[in-house]
């Protein structure tokens, strides 16, 4: 596609229940990132992929917090149990990569997923 | 540990001005990225500029331009000929090769006609 996709573009849960989020990179995109944003906490990084592994997810908040990469391509966020905390807007990423050692290069963002958890 | 820092929460510009919106960031890096993204009421985070941090020419993108002092750690944005469709939130942003964006706290920008 010409740009980064998510779906679903807000999600009402209520807690305690599971919630998946999906992001659809630029096509030819090898990297992908998760980012969260918030009122009180601005915009955090929660995890990235190189192609199908993840070297960094140093950003998930907690052990209800994963998220898979299928086919160097699309990407699922899932949230057990959600709590209302959880509740923000929810950023995806995908950028072209780049050599080992160097920055990886311009990440292009998708709308967002606006979670409410009630 | 690297950080970003807007110290404007929020500033305004009458249409047609130029106004300049401030950053500073501290690393131990010597090869990154910096980049401006706008994000106006849709939510949708859009690149404005970047600049590679090996490059010594300031990067320009049509109305907006960066004055980046390497040594100094500092990355401002100049919008000139403000337009109404400027008004938005702008975030400044650090990457150095491990894939995290670092964004600082975010300007509100507000133009008036």
């Amino acid at each position: 596609g010409a740009g980064v996709s998510q779906s679903p573009s807000n999600k009402v849960t209520e807690k305690g229940k599971d919630v998946e989020l999906r992001c659809d990179p630029i096509s030819g995109h090898t990297a992908l990132y998760w980012y969260r944003q918030s009122l009180g906490q601005g915009l955090e990084f929660l995890i990235y992929f190189q192609g199908n592994s993840a070297p960094d997810k140093s950003g998930l908040p907690s052990d209800r917090f994963s998220a898979e990469r299928t086919g160097g391509s699309v990407s699922t966020l899932t949230i057990q149990r959600t709590q209302q905390e959880d509740s923000a807007v929810y950023l995806c990423a995908s950028s072209s990569g780049a050599p080992s050692g160097g920055p990886l290069g311009t990440q292009y963002f998708g709308p967002g997923t606006r979670l409410t958890v009630l | 540990a690297q950080t970003v820092t807007q110290s404007q929460p929020e500033m305004s510009v009458q249409e047609a001005e130029t106004v300049t919106l401030s950053c500073t960031y501290d690393t131990s890096e010597n090869n990154y990225y910096l980049f401006w993204y706008k994000q106006p009421p849709s939510r949708q985070m859009i690149l404005v500029i970047r600049q590679e941090a090996y490059k010594q020419q300031n990067a320009t993108e049509n109305r907006f331009s960066v004055n980046f002092q390497k040594a100094a750690k500092s990355f401002s944005l100049k919008i000139s000929d403000s337009q109404l469709g400027d008004t938005a939130m702008y975030f400044c942003a650090f990457e150095w090769g491990t894939g995290k964006l670092i964004f600082g706290q975010g300007t509100t920008l507000q133009v008036k006609p």
